[in-house]
């Protein structure tokens, strides 16, 4: 078990371009994350999937993002004509099914950058 | 609207001592409150979880208290080394939804 793994570790676009992150979580964990953070300040919640199923959204993500988890396996989370205040490091996280408050595993992350 | 505060400011502390860091809460009431630890460029790193109905949690020589009345925990490195230097957030759940909610964080310096 290697942990949480992400890609690409950092991007760098154009505005207007589209991107996409690819997160792999821990193999036996059934649910996974996508937070968002900016330098300064502390990991923010874009959205969350139990398997295959994406059951809670930010109201703060914009309908430029999308995620999705095909096979409850890993996840993709695309922004698409990505705007200047879309710079931020992307974080993936998973978490066993069990119980309520259990941990979360974090990947090192997806830092974009957007020109 | 819900908010969490933790000290923006960097906290220095010298080798040895121990350091309390403060989160602070209105407009919730969680039912569990976890710790993380985050080095630059890194994900966050789990510490430590305490449920609404503890009033202390100890791993090592860290400790985590949840005043539920104040709104408040307190996360406590005891015999702090250089190697604890780095950036502790907190954050809170509720049994509504899966999503934790996290504090900015509080960045720690230990001096040698």
């Amino acid at each position: 078990d290697t942990g949480v793994s992400q890609n690409p570790r950092h991007k760098i676009t154009k505005r207007g371009q589209n991107v996409t992150f690819r997160c792999d979580p821990i193999s036996e964990h059934n649910r996974l994350y996508w937070y968002r953070q900016t330098l300064g300040q502390g990991p923010e919640f874009l959205t969350y999937f139990q398997n295959e199923a994406q059951l809670e959204k930010s109201r703060l993500l914009s309908d430029r993002f999308s995620a999705e988890r095909p096979k409850g396996s890993f996840s993709t989370l695309e922004i698409q004509r990505t705007e200047q205040g879309d710079s931020a490091m992307y974080l993936c996280a998973s978490s066993h099914g069990q119980g309520v408050t259990g941990e979360l595993f974090f990947g090192e992350g997806s830092r974009l950058t957007v020109l | 609207s819900q908010k969490i505060e933790q000290n923006s400011e960097a906290l220095n502390i010298q080798e040895g001592k121990t350091a309390t860091l403060t989160c602070n809460y209105t407009n919730y009431s969680p039912a569990y409150l976890q710790w993380y630890r985050q080095d630059p460029g890194r994900g966050p790193v789990f510490l430590l979880l305490i449920r609404e109905n503890e009033k202390e949690k100890r791993k090592e020589r860290l400790k985590v208290t949840f005043d539920t009345t104040l709104k408040q925990s307190l996360f406590h490195i005891t015999a702090s080394q250089p190697a604890d230097s780095a950036t502790y957030l907190c954050a809170l759940g509720d049994t509504g939804r899966r999503a934790l909610t996290f504090g900015s964080g509080t960045r720690l310096q230990v001096q040698p």
